[in-house]
């Protein structure tokens, strides 16, 4: 049983076009994040929230806490965007982090 | 300092040997994370340390896996008697306690 489910788990997407990420989650959290890893290994932390939206450039990140969802937009896509995004809570209880599997993006020019 | 550091980048083993990975946090961070990530898998937590201290150990954390921080800043992870399912992509983060999570570059392990 995973406590964090994302989809799609690949997606495929014209530059340009508007993409949306979707998490549930089973737990109760003190923050959901929205990390960004691209091929290689390196892991960049996008979002940390808790609640509401948060917009940083292209990226939006939305969580909704009664309904156990997240989701993350982007804008304007560009084939840099290409990498895997991760969603990651961290439960109330404990310290560790919950990871989704991933989403895998390509972006095409 | 300019970022959470992982030596090596690489390391190539034999099945039976103990191999050992550094990470070097970011100096003002009191929290060290412990992950591992397999093929087309989300990372998995391992451990973590407040300070020095190991607050947190993963089930996935075999006898054969130790980790320490000694003085509070670099930790490393040890791994005995390596196995082929050892193989996979360590990292390491840190925070400030319950701030954001800075990720290493990660160390990826091959156990032939």
């Amino acid at each position: 049983k995973n406590e964090v489910e994302q989809s799609p788990q690949n997606l495929t997407a014209q530059e340009g076009e508007f993409i949306t990420i979707n998490c549930s989650y089973s737990v109760g959290i003190s923050a959901l994040h929205w990390l960004q890893q691209h091929p290689g290994g390196g892991i960049v932390s996008l979002f940390m929230l808790s609640s509401g939206k948060k917009k940083h450039g292209r990226l939006i990140a939305t969580i909704n806490i009664q309904e156990k969802h997240s989701s993350l937009h982007i804008t304007a896509s560009h084939p840099r965007d290409s990498a895997v995004y991760i969603c990651a809570v961290s439960p109330n209880t404990g310290n560790q982090f919950y990871f989704g599997t991933g989403t895998s993006l390509t972006v095409i020019p | 300092d300019t970022g959470v550091s992982q030596d090596p980048r690489h390391k190539i083993t034999k099945r039976g040997q103990n191999v050992t990975f550094r990470c070097d946090p970011i100096s003002e961070h009191n929290r060290l994370y412990w992950y591992r990530q397999t093929l087309g898998q989300g990372p998995e937590f391992l451990t973590y340390f407040q300070n020095e201290a190991q607050l947190e150990k993963s089930r996935l954390l075999s006898d054969r896996f130790s980790a320490e921080r000694p003085k509070g800043s670099f930790s490393t992870l040890e791994i005995q008697r390596t196995e082929q399912g050892d193989s996979a992509m360590y990292l390491c983060a840190s925070s400030f306690t319950y701030g954001e999570q800075f990720f290493g570059p990660g160390t990826r392990l091959t156990v032939l």
